[in-house]
This record gives structure tokens, C-alpha cells and sequence, in this order.
């Protein structure tokens, strides 16, 4: 069975300084992994996946994301963050079955990043 | 390109009662997912459909259905509804649904309240 854990409900933040929202997971198989982030009141925003290849994925919005294979974790970094950034942010990953086709999409619980001016 | 559209944005309902939540994919995705959010759940898959047919279901009561029209429009119907059913109903759309590493791109929701 996949499964996604954001080890952290919130991090909070200086605006300015870096931050990271963890992610580990757990697939058999190649994982296909991405991040969303929701804003109050609205749906998911796609910024960045990691298919294969550069293991640093660079996103939108200043956004990138490294996967690390033997740590089985794909964390989202910002070198510098700004006070929009506060958001809730979700890790998902998705993979290929042995009997082919595809799992479905497993999001983790989500992680609210709060950035302080 | 226009996103996702859902429709109604917000609806409040009574138990028994039935809802149905409307996507609209953007213009050229065929596949369609549907989610239900809640602060103590998380995010948690319904269905996908794909050329009208359910490609992928999760685990809820056969109270939740969904359909898929030509179009690639979707609606998903909740009957007998229960209080625990208040959520946020997310749609999503991709090209073709085809692989695992293709993005979904998600609509803004339905917020559902069941009194």
C-alpha cells in the first residue's frame, strides 16, 4: 500500500528566511510525487511534481522540491519566503501497480506553513 | 484557458436529503476525480472518470456515485445525506487520467453542510 506523511501540522516561519515542508512516503515502485497548496476558501494549486531525472525539482512561485530516494522523502524548500506563502500545503504521490495501471492519488494530512513578517 | 469550474460553490442541506456537485474540466482534459475534504480525514479520493466510464473508486458507501457525460463533464451524487458527509467536494482534471505522473488541476470546490 502507497502512503504519504507530513510529519509537521504547521511550521512557522520568519518572512526572509528559507523554509521547508517535509514529506516522506511510501510506495512499491517508482513514486510519482507532487506538492499542492490551498489557500483559504479556494481548491488545490498545483506547483511542482518529480517524475524522474533531477532529483531538485524547481516549481512555481519560487518553489522547489528535492526527492531523496534512499531517504524515501521529497520536501518542499523556498530559499526566502514572504508572508503570501501562508497557505496549507499537501504532499501526494501516486504509483505504478505490478499488475499494471496505476494507484490513485494519496495526498498526506497536509501541513500549514505560517510565515510572520 | 479557463480552469476548473464547480458548481454550486456552496450548498446547505438537510439529513436524507440528496445533492448533486457539477464539474466542468478545463477545456481538452477527459479525466475527472472527484475528493472529499475534511479537517479530520484530509483529502481523500471518491472516483475518477475517464470517457464516461469510473476508471478508479475509493472507499466510500455506494451513497456517493458519479457520472461522466460526453462532454467530459461530471457530476457526483451524494443521497441519504449525513451530517458526517459536510465537507469540501474537490474536482479535478487531467488530459487523459492515462498515467500516474500527470497533473491534476483542481477546482475551487463545493462546501457542502449538512444540517
Amino acid at each position: 500500500a502507497q502512503s504519504v506523511a507530513q510529519p509537521e501540522d504547521q511550521v512557522n516561519v520568519a518572512e526572509g528566511n528559507p523554509l521547508t515542508v517535509k514529506c516522506t512516503y511510501s510506495v512499491s515502485g517508482n513514486p510519482y510525487l507532487f506538492w499542492y497548496v490551498q489557500y483559504p476558501n479556494r481548491g488545490l494549486q498545483f506547483l511542482l511534481k518529480y517524475i524522474t531525472g533531477d532529483n531538485l525539482v524547481k516549481g512555481s512561485y519560487g518553489f522547489e522540491a528535492e526527492f531523496n530516494k534512499s531517504q524515501t522523502s521529497f520536501h518542499l524548500k523556498k530559499p526566502s519566503a514572504l508572508v503570501s506563502d501562508s497557505a496549507l500545503y499537501f504532499c501526494a504521490v501516486r504509483a505504478r501497480r505490478l499488475s499494471g495501471g496505476y494507484n490513485k492519488l494519496i495526498f498526506g494530512a497536509g501541513t500549514r506553513l505560517a510565515v510572520h513578517p | 484557458k479557463a480552469g476548473v469550474t464547480q458548481t454550486p460553490r456552496y450548498l446547505i442541506k438537510t439529513r436524507g436529503q440528496q445533492v448533486t456537485l457539477s464539474c466542468s474540466p478545463i477545456s481538452g482534459h477527459r479525466s475527472v476525480s472527484w475528493y472529499q475534504q475534511t479537517p479530520g480525514q484530509g483529502l481523500q479520493f471518491l472516483f475518477e472518470y475517464f470517457s464516461e466510464t469510473q476508471r478508479n473508486k475509493g472507499n466510500f458507501p455506494g451513497r456517493f456515485s458519479g457520472r461522466q457525460f460526453s462532454n467530459s463533464r461530471s457530476e457526483m451524487n451524494v443521497s441519504t445525506l449525513e451530517l458526517g458527509d459536510s465537507a469540501l467536494y474537490l474536482c479535478a482534471s487531467s488530459l487523459a487520467g492515462g498515467s500516474p505522473e500527470e497533473t491534476q488541476y483542481f477546482g475551487p470546490g463545493t462546501r457542502l453542510l449538512v444540517l
